[in-house]
C-alpha cells in the first residue's frame, strides 16, 4: 500500500531564514509527488509537482523540491521565508494516470517575525 | 477564470440527520475528487468521478456515504444519518481528464452536534 509521512507536524522559523519541509514514501513504482499549501480558510493550492526528468522542481512562491528516489523524499526548500509563508503545507503522492492521491498528514509552518 | 466552487461554506446539524454538501468543479474538468479532512490530519480519499466511468468509491468509510454527479457539472456528497466521528472538512477538486493537477475547492465544514 502507498503512504506518505511528513514527520515533522509543526516546524518554526524565522522570517528571512531557510527553510525544509520533509516528505518520505512509499510507493512500488515511479511516483507523482506533489507539495500543497493550505493557509485558513483556504483551498489547497499546488505549489510545485515531479512526474519525471530533473529530480530538482521548481515551484511557485519560491518554493522548490528534489525528488531523491534513493530516500524515497521529496523534501521542499525555500532560501528565504516570508511571513506570509505561514501555513499548512501538504506532500502527496499519486499512481501514473492522475486520478486520487495519498496526502501526508501535513507539516504546520509557524514564521516568527 | 472561476475555481471550484463549494457549498455551503459550512453546515452544523444534529446527530443522526442527512447532509447534503454540494462541488462545483471548474468548467471542462471531467475529473472530480472529493476528499476528507479531519481535525489534524492529512486528506483522506472518499470518491472519484471520471467522465462516464463508473466511479471509484473504495474510500467512502461506510454505506452511510453516498455522491453522485451529474453529467461533466455538479456533485453532491450526501451523509445520512450523520455521527460526530462525521465532522471533517470536506473537500471537492477537479482535474482534466488527462490532467494530474488537482485543483481544490475551499472546503465544506461540517460540525455534527
Amino acid at each position: 500500500a502507498q503512504s506518505v509521512t511528513q514527520p515533522d507536524i509543526h516546524i518554526t522559523v524565522s522570517e528571512g531564514a531557510s527553510l525544509e519541509l520533509r516528505c518520505n514514501y512509499s510507493y512500488g513504482a515511479t511516483p507523482y509527488l506533489f507539495w500543497y499549501v493550505q493557509s485558513p480558510g483556504q483551498g489547497l493550492q499546488l505549489l510545485l509537482k515531479y512526474f519525471s526528468g530533473d529530480t530538482l522542481v521548481q515551484g511557485i512562491k519560491g518554493f522548490e523540491a528534489e525528488f531523491k528516489r534513493s530516500q524515497s523524499s521529496f523534501n521542499l526548500r525555500k532560501p528565504s521565508v516570508h511571513w506570509s509563508d505561514a501555513a499548512e503545507y501538504f506532500c502527496a503522492l499519486g499512481p501514473g494516470g492522475g486520478n486520487k492521491l495519498t496526502f501526508g498528514t501535513g507539516t504546520q509552518l509557524k514564521v516568527e517575525l | 477564470g472561476a475555481g471550484v466552487s463549494q457549498s455551503p461554506s459550512n453546515k452544523v446539524t444534529e446527530k443522526g440527520k442527512d447532509v447534503e454538501l454540494r462541488c462545483d468543479p471548474i468548467s471542462g474538468h471531467t475529473a472530480l475528487y472529493w476528499y476528507r479532512q479531519r481535525l489534524g490530519q492529512g486528506l483522506e480519499f472518499l470518491i472519484y468521478f471520471q467522465g462516464n466511468s463508473a466511479p471509484d468509491k473504495s474510500g467512502l468509510p461506510s454505506d452511510r456515504f453516498s455522491a453522485e454527479r451529474t453529467g461533466e457539472s455538479v456533485s453532491t456528497l450526501t451523509i445520512q444519518r450523520t455521527q460526530q466521528e462525521d465532522s471533517a472538512v470536506y473537500l471537492c477538486a477537479s482535474s482534466l481528464l488527462d490532467g494530474y493537477e488537482q485543483y481544490f475547492g475551499p472546503g465544506t465544514r461540517l460540525t455534527v452536534t
